[in-house]
């Protein structure tokens, strides 16, 4: 199995322009989640799916976040405006169906706003 | 609520020591327990992890973790580190009862010198 798939791996862009993120879980994986890891906050969990329905976005900061999970084996997290406080490492992760479970996660992508 | 606390922003310890990495937690019922690692621009990956049973867990690379209930901490440890231990280190919960995410610490550095 390839792991977690995430893409672009960096990502550069100017304050206000649209950044879409995109995530590919492992098959047969049910949960997904976004997390994001700055510096400063350390990681922070964004919002997770069960079953591409979104379960808690309480992580979510702003409104100019979004994310959806359209189907089983793909996943986008969207910032529109982006703005530079918005610059971090963007992980997506996936884990079975149980509390057991560890979750995996992809290599990550790099996000610098200016 | 849950949360898991990682007292120490980095550990230092020389090549061929034993090393631990200290990590304690707070949930209203009973916990899972999780250590990733995440090495230099890479993402987490996980080590092991406490479910049940035996309190001394097993995971890869020659770490392991105790469960202690009484004094609630799980803590990482090796008998002999590696140069290329180096990495950060984060312990992870989820409270069983409470059916939540799991809750990541800030982590911990380790740093081996040779």
């Amino acid at each position: 199995d390839a792991g977690v798939i995430q893409s672009p791996r960096h990502e550069v862009t100017e304050m206000g322009q649209e950044v879409t993120l995109r995530c590919k879980p492992i098959s047969g994986h049910d949960y997904l989640f976004w997390y994001r890891q700055t510096m400063m906050r350390g990681l922070e969990l964004l919002i997770y799916f069960n079953n591409n329905v979104p379960i808690d976005d309480s992580g979510m900061p702003e409104d100019r976040f979004s994310a959806k999970m359209p189907n089983a084996s793909f996943s986008t997290l969207k910032i529109q405006p982006s703005e530079p406080r918005d610059s971090a490492v963007y992980f997506c992760a996936s884990s079975q169906t149980s509390e057991r479970a560890e979750q995996y996660f992809g290599p990550g992508t790099r996000l610098t706003v200016t | 609520a849950q949360s898991v606390a990682q007292p120490e922003d980095q550990v230092n310890v020389a090549e061929g020591n034993p090393l631990t990495v200290k990590c304690t937690y707070s949930v209203s019922g009973n916990p899972y327990l999780f250590w990733y690692v995440q090495y230099p621009n890479r993402g987490l990956q996980f080590l092991l992890k406490y479910i049940t049973g035996d309190n001394l867990v097993k995971g890869s690379y020659g770490f392991e973790a105790e469960f202690n209930k009484s004094q609630t901490s799980f803590h990482l440890k090796k008998p002999t580190a590696l140069v290329s231990d180096y990495a950060l280190y984060f312990c992870a919960v989820r409270d069983i009862q409470a059916g939540t995410a799991l809750i990541f610490g800030k982590g911990t550095t380790l740093s081996v010198s040779s």
